[in-house]
């Protein structure tokens, strides 16, 4: 099925760094969200966005839907142990009901 | 309120053998999504439930696959004569319509010997 562009695939980095990532679409969204999977767990939505240019912010998380409406990042700051996981990215196209997943973007933090 | 649960978490099964799995939603979400997720990649759509309008199906792998959902509420996936390739985990969500965001049952591992 259709997937997103998520970029990166996996990440490496030192507790207490900042993370981003992001999605890249060739449609347009209406939707943008931000899920984050811990291993034999289901997704749990971190934040949503439902216009273009909005920026949101939860704890250290903070996510952006793009102005062209065909792109959204999310960054982690001042990473800590438990925000190990796998992120997804979901868009929802225009006129439709479904949505598109990326492929995920893994992360390790060292301690 | 309690979240959207999904059983059995784990299912082994012999190939050939029919499967069946259950999602309960959220309670009041009238929209309901199953997704399969492969090891190590995103989610897959498979179908989708909205209200009493006939669900969208068009992303169910092969006529092995059907889904239903009665009175609005739960729903179950049978997977018919299982294959190696159906091992996957299965991921039921639910909405309050399908411009709201979606919550993600844990779901169901399934391993097709």
């Amino acid at each position: 099925g259709q997937q997103l562009n998520q970029s990166p695939q996996s990440m490496f980095i030192q507790e207490g760094e900042d993370v981003s990532m992001n999605c890249t679409s060739s449609s347009i969204f209406n939707t943008w969200l931000w899920y984050k999977q811990d291993p034999g767990e289901g997704p749990v939505l971190l934040i949503a966005l439902y216009k273009a240019g909005e920026l949101t912010s939860n704890g250290r998380l903070t996510a952006q839907f793009g102005t062209t409406r065909k792109d959204s990042f999310l960054n982690i700051s001042a990473s800590i142990p438990s925000d190990v996981g796998i992120y997804f990215c979901a868009g929802q196209p225009s006129g439709t009901y479904k949505y598109i997943f990326g492929t995920g973007t893994r992360l390790k933090v060292l301690a | 309120g309690a979240g959207v649960s999904q059983s059995p978490s784990n299912k082994v099964t012999e190939k050939g053998k029919d499967v069946e799995l259950r999602c309960d939603p959220i309670s009041g979400h009238t929209a309901l999504y199953w997704y399969r997720q492969s090891l190590g990649q995103g989610l897959e759509f498979l179908i989708y439930f909205q209200g009493n309008s006939a669900p969208d199906k068009s992303g169910l792998p092969s006529d092995r696959f059907s889904a239903e959902r009665t009175g609005g509420s739960v729903s179950t996936l049978t997977i018919q004569r299982t294959q190696q390739e159906d091992s996957a985990v299965y991921l039921c969500a639910s909405s309050y319509s399908h411009t709201e965001t979606q919550y993600f049952g844990p779901g169901t591992r399934l391993l097709v010997l």
